[in-house]
């Protein structure tokens, strides 16, 4: 069965500061990894997906995340942080075989510091 | 734009009591889904649902929940007796197609408070 973990649940930047969300997944087949955006009192809204080729994948905001096969990872990173970016965010993956369902992680709650 | 609408917002019940959380999907998805969230939590999938019978369904959806197309708009999720336990954010979903590179769009979600 696939899982995602999200280390940090919690991550602080600067406004202007580099946003590193950090996901790693566990699949035995080829994963479909989805990063998504859940801000105060509103749904999940989907930034970027991955399901084949490229493996930077650029997104809405100014979010990109990079599918590494070899480390197992789809971390979400976005050049300057703004403080619109506050949010929680939460990073996803599916597969065709097995548990077909979207599996997410945890979440990773983004504190923007002006 | 197209969104996924549910009702209510807040839900307040007592233990024992049945809920039913209503969801109006996409008009033109056919997938839909229900997922929760208990705080702190992961987001977790309870089950999926297509052509009117349930596709895929996880542990945390035993006999207490059910779901139903009762119309061509609405969706909805029904807890029987509720516990303790079962507060959480309940999350609706739907999707054009099954195919799991495929985007689900969320609902905002119905807090269900359980006293």
């Amino acid at each position: 069965a696939q899982s995602v973990t999200q280390l940090g649940s919690h991550v602080s930047v600067s406004e202007g500061a580099l946003v590193l969300l950090r996901c790693n997944y566990s699949s035995s087949v080829p994963p479909y990894l989805f990063w998504y955006v859940q801000y105060p009192n509103q749904g999940l809204q989907l930034l970027l997906k991955y399901t084949t080729g490229a493996t930077l994948v650029k997104g809405i905001n100014g979010f990109e995340a990079e599918f590494k096969k070899s480390e197992t990872s789809f971390h979400l990173t976005k050049p300057s942080a703004h403080m619109s970016d506050a949010a929680e965010y939460f990073c996803a993956v599916r597969t065709d075989t097995g548990r077909r369902a979207l599996t997410f992680g945890s979440g990773t709650r983004l504190q923007v510091q002006p | 734009e197209p969104e996924v609408t549910q009702t209510p917002s807040h839900q307040v019940t007592q233990m024992g009591q049945e809920v039913i959380l209503r969801c109006v999907p996409i008009s033109n998805h056919l997938y839909f889904y229900w997922y929760r969230q208990i705080l702190g939590q992961k987001v977790e999938f309870l089950v999926s649902f297509y052509n009117n019978e349930i596709s895929e369904k996880s542990e945390i959806f035993d006999d207490q929940f059910s779901v139903e197309r009762p119309d061509g708009s609405n969706f909805t999720l029904k807890i029987r007796s509720t516990k303790l336990e079962d507060s959480a954010m309940y999350f609706c979903a739907s999707s054009e197609r099954t195919a799991s590179n495929t985007e689900l769009f969320f609902g905002s979600g119905t807090q269900l408070s359980v006293l």
